[in-house]
């Protein structure tokens, strides 16, 4: 079975600051990894999909890279602002009957002012 | 665009009580994904629709658990009868098609007594 592994579980940087996610699956075959926000009592925020052909996605301040083959994936944010702060999940589609979707336990990130 | 809609957003019954849980997917969205979201394991999986058709009910605990989509703009999440480790988070999501992102509702929040 999949396994998605998110590391740090909680991370706290100033404002400002450039910081990476990091997000590793067991099970490389994958269709496509996606990540998401997560703010307190609200649902996810899709922030950027990476299909499994591709090795990076862009989104303003956002910048997501894939290596399949290796398992890995980070969230690269810059110039963290206060308003970034929330839980930040990964989850990938597997490549199989079902397509079954499996998600990390989250980064909880916060900037500070 | 009205995003996913779920209802209701927070739902306390006593165990045994059967509970019903409501989702409006966005409009041209053929795929509707049911999650479930603790402390103790996370986001899961439930079961997803495709085009109204239950694709993987996997996830789902046990036959307490009852998923429909009678179509396309409506589904339903249904535990009878309700037990104390059934309080959760539930989320509704859709998204085009399986392979797009997904679009997530603000949640239930379910509590048995």
């Amino acid at each position: 079975k999949q396994e998605v592994t998110q590391i740090p579980a909680a991370l706290s940087v100033p404002e400002g600051e450039n910081l990476v996610l990091n997000c590793s699956f067991t099970d490389s075959a994958i269709y496509n990894l996606q990540w998401f926000r997560q703010d307190p009592g609200k649902g996810l925020t899709s922030l950027l999909l990476i299909q499994s052909s591709q090795r990076e996605q862009t989104s303003g301040r956002l910048n997501a890279s894939l290596d399949k083959s290796s398992g890995r994936s980070t969230l690269y944010i810059a110039a963290s602002q206060p308003g970034d702060s929330a839980t930040y999940l990964c989850a990938v589609r597997q490549e199989s009957a079902g397509n079954q979707f499996y998600f990390g336990t989250g980064t909880s990130l916060t900037v500070i002012p | 665009d009205a995003g996913v809609i779920q209802s209701p957003r927070h739902e306390v019954t006593e165990m045994g009580q059967e509970v019903t849980l409501r989702c409006k997917p966005i409009s041209g969205h053929n795929s509707l994904f049911w999650y479930r979201q603790t402390m103790m394991r996370g986001l899961e999986l439930l079961i997803y629709f495709n085009n109204n058709v239950p694709i993987d009910d996997s996830g789902m605990p046990e036959d307490r658990f009852s998923a429909k989509m009678p179509n396309a703009s409506f589904s339903t999440l249904k535990i009878q009868p309700s037990e104390p480790r059934d309080s959760a988070v539930y989320f509704c999501a859709s998204s085009r098609f399986p392979g797009q992102p997904q679009h997530f509702g603000d949640g239930t929040r379910l509590s048995i007594l």
